[in-house]
């Protein structure tokens, strides 16, 4: 079956630390795979996104490279803030799928230290 | 653009009710999924809809169900509830559906008593 496996956490840094959230998954053929952050109190907000091999996603300084060999997904940050203080989610789509049901890894909790 | 609009935010209920929860898709999409989300389990799919049809099904028992009018708004039902349903229950929406981002509401939190 599809499952996606996420790095333990909590992962606590200092404000402008290099931050990696490791991702690997478990998927026939070429699936999509997403970032999703989770903000206390709050639903799921897409973060990036990627649809096949090498592609790259970005936005507000996160990056994820699809890894096809490694069936990885790692997320970046160059600096982190504490506004970035949230709890990641991996996740993937099927390419076999007709439909946009998700595959959530475990969450990553991530705390910013001032 | 409104965003996916989820009511009521949240819910006090008592072991053997029911309880029904609501979803607004944004405008003009027409695929609205729901997630329950609790510590232990973490996120799991319930169900998807798309144009008022059921197109996928998570491991639910039957007294999960739900389902989407025609404006594709979506209702989600709980039947005889029970403690382990405790949870934040998202909705998500996307245009199409397939393999496009979805847009996740800021859930309902159900607490069984």
């Amino acid at each position: 079956g599809n499952s996606v496996t996420q790095m333990e956490g909590p992962v606590t840094l200092s404000e402008e630390a290099f931050l990696t959230i490791n991702c690997t998954y478990t998927a026939t053929g070429y699936p999509s795979l997403f970032w999703y952050v989770q903000y206390p109190g709050e639903g799921l907000q897409l973060l990036l996104k990627a649809t096949k091999a090498d592609d790259k996603g970005s936005n507000k300084g996160f990056e994820a490279t699809y890894r096809k060999e490694t069936t990885s997904f790692h997320l970046e940050k160059g600096s982190v803030q504490v506004s970035d203080s949230a709890v990641y989610f991996c996740a993937l789509i099927p390419r076999e799928t007709s439909g946009s049901r998700l595959t959530f890894g475990e969450g990553t909790q991530l705390t910013v230290n001032p | 653009k409104a965003g996916v609009t989820q009511t009521p935010r949240y819910l006090i209920k008592t072991r053997g009710q029911q309880v029904t929860l609501s979803c607004s898709p944004i405008s003009g999409h027409r695929s609205v999924s729901w997630y329950q989300q609790t510590p232990g389990q973490g996120l799991q799919f319930l169900f998807e809809y798309f144009s008022e049809t059921q197109r996928n099904k998570g491991n639910f028992p039957g007294r999960f169900s739900g389902r989407q009018f025609s404006n594709s708004r979506s209702e989600m039902n709980v039947s005889t509830l029970e403690l382990g349903d405790s949870a934040l229950y998202l909705c998500a929406s996307s245009a199409t559906g397939g393999r496009t981002e979805a847009f996740f509401g800021q859930g309902t939190r159900l607490t069984v008593v």
